[in-house]
């Protein structure tokens, strides 16, 4: 079944350490994305990345970094300088290609809690 | 810039009741617009959409039209039931460029009671 992946589902994290989030999708997608979502509130965009070896900066990168050396995978860290970073985590991928708009497919999440 | 606005929840309603959830949007241009749903501890799933004025996207007895004239894309249902309850997101995108991307709105909670 086509679809995106993240793992893990829970990820529990000592304050200062640096944590990797994956994110795999076998959708054939061009564009991958990364969301925050803090509780009672919306999405927010860390990083994107269009095509391979290439990303861009979303409204709340500071403190995380991605890589994008594959089409099918987008693994985003998380770093000991992000200041509140116990959040949940929605990696999404979706088509560029066709000339028109296509929604974006989304990962079950990941819930992050630093202790 | 581009936005979107949704009316705040958390909405709670009786099973069988009609819902209306509002959204507005501004943007420049034209958007493509789409409600998602987010249940309890999952990501988001597609609703329905729509890419152009007038269009009606509808899906598991969700509605929603796209309306250039009032900026709007209300999601409605003509009888909820109780495993409708979960987080609605309204969103809009523009047509593709290098830098487009999705915007969202804050979310509706909804409580459906049985």
């Amino acid at each position: 079944d086509g679809g995106i992946t993240q793992s893990p589902k829970y990820l529990f994290r000592k304050e200062g350490q640096n944590v990797t989030l994956s994110c795999e999708q076998n959708l054939n997608h061009d564009a991958m994305y990364w969301y925050r979502q803090d509780p009672g509130q919306g999405l927010r965009l860390i990083y994107y990345s269009q095509i391979v070896n290439d990303f861009q900066k979303g409204d709340i990168a500071e403190g995380y970094s991605v890589s994008r050396e594959k089409k099918e995978s987008f693994p985003l860290t998380v770093t000991s300088a992000q200041k509140n970073p116990t959040a949940f985590y929605l990696c999404a991928s979706r088509w560029t290609s066709g000339g028109g708009f296509n929604e974006q497919f989304f990962g079950p999440g990941t819930r992050l809690t630093v202790l | 810039g581009d936005s979107v606005t949704q009316m705040e929840g958390p909405v709670t309603l009786s099973e069988e009741a009609f819902l209306t959830i509002n959204c507005t949007y501004t943007a420049t241009g034209y958007p493509s617009l789409f409600w998602y749903v987010q249940y309890p501890g999952e990501g988001l799933q597609l609703l329905l959409k729509a890419t152009k004025a007038d269009d009606k996207g509808s899906n598991k007895g969700f509605e929603a039209t796209y309306r250039k004239e009032t900026t709007s894309f209300h999601l409605e249902k003509g009888s909820v039931q109780v495993s409708d309850s979960a987080v609605y997101f309204c969103a809009l995108s523009k047509l593709m460029n290098r830098d487009d991307k999705i915007i969202f709105g804050k979310g509706t909670r909804l409580h459906i009671l049985p």
